[in-house]
């Protein structure tokens, strides 16, 4: 069957440090990964964007890695801050003409001050 | 603001009953999704068009649901004879078919509490 799996445990980190999120799926053949920000109460904001020929992406603090081999992208905010604090999506585009993404269950992030 | 719009942001019905959501998206995107969002999971893909045709459905969406976009801008989403597991938030997203980078820009939400 197809999944997409990301932590489901919350991820607890000090202020200042490097938080990893981690996306694993299975029997998908992704064109593109994105990863997006979620609120409480709010529609999710997308981050980044990266593309099955690529490894590595960059944004500012934030850096995700996309391995087609083992079907997993990391993602990572470095320095991290509490206004960090939210859930963290991973979603596959697995058709490029639509674009319509398949989400994964998402994982909570808490950066303590 | 010129973000995804989506109205309204709350609504309680009886079950049975009929409802209708509103979205409207970014104005030059040409590309209109919608997406159901239950607690502790991720958006799952509900239907999605491009301009005013609907081009793909998920099984997900019973007979109940319709959605329409009648001049390729804003978009409807009704849902007929409301049931307790038809609640959820709702989302619509944007995004512009071709552009750069094919990122979705998502609206609020309408969260659906069937009572």
């Amino acid at each position: 069957s197809q999944k997409i799996e990301q932590n489901s445990e919350a991820l607890n980190i000090q202020e200042g440090k490097t938080a990893t999120l981690t996306c694993n799926y299975t029997n998908y053949s992704p064109a593109y990964l994105q990863w997006y920000r979620q609120d409480p109460g709010r529609g999710p904001v997308f981050l980044l964007l990266i593309r099955e020929n690529e490894k590595e992406k960059r944004k500012e603090r934030l850096k995700v890695t996309f391995d087609t081999t083992l079907k997993q992208s990391l993602f990572h905010i470095t320095a991290s801050q509490p206004a960090d604090s939210a859930t963290y999506l991973c979603a596959l585009d697995i058709d490029g003409a639509t674009n319509k993404l398949i989400f994964g269950t998402g994982t909570l992030l808490a950066v303590q001050p | 603001d010129t973000g995804v719009s989506q109205d309204p942001r709350h609504k309680i019905t009886k079950r049975g009953q009929n409802v209708t959501f509103r979205c409207d998206p970014i104005s030059e995107h040409n590309r209109l999704y919608w997406y159901r969002q239950t607690l502790g999971q991720g958006p799952e893909f509900l239907t999605y068009f491009q301009n005013e045709a609907q081009l793909e459905k998920s099984r997900l969406l019973s007979d109940r649901f319709s959605a329409e976009r009648p001049k390729g801008s804003f978009s409807t989403l009704e849902i007929q004879r409301t049931e307790q597991g038809d609640s959820a938030m709702y989302l619509c997203a944007s995004s512009l078919a071709g552009g750069s980078v094919d990122e979705q820009y998502f609206g609020p939400g309408t969260r659906l509490t069937v009572t």
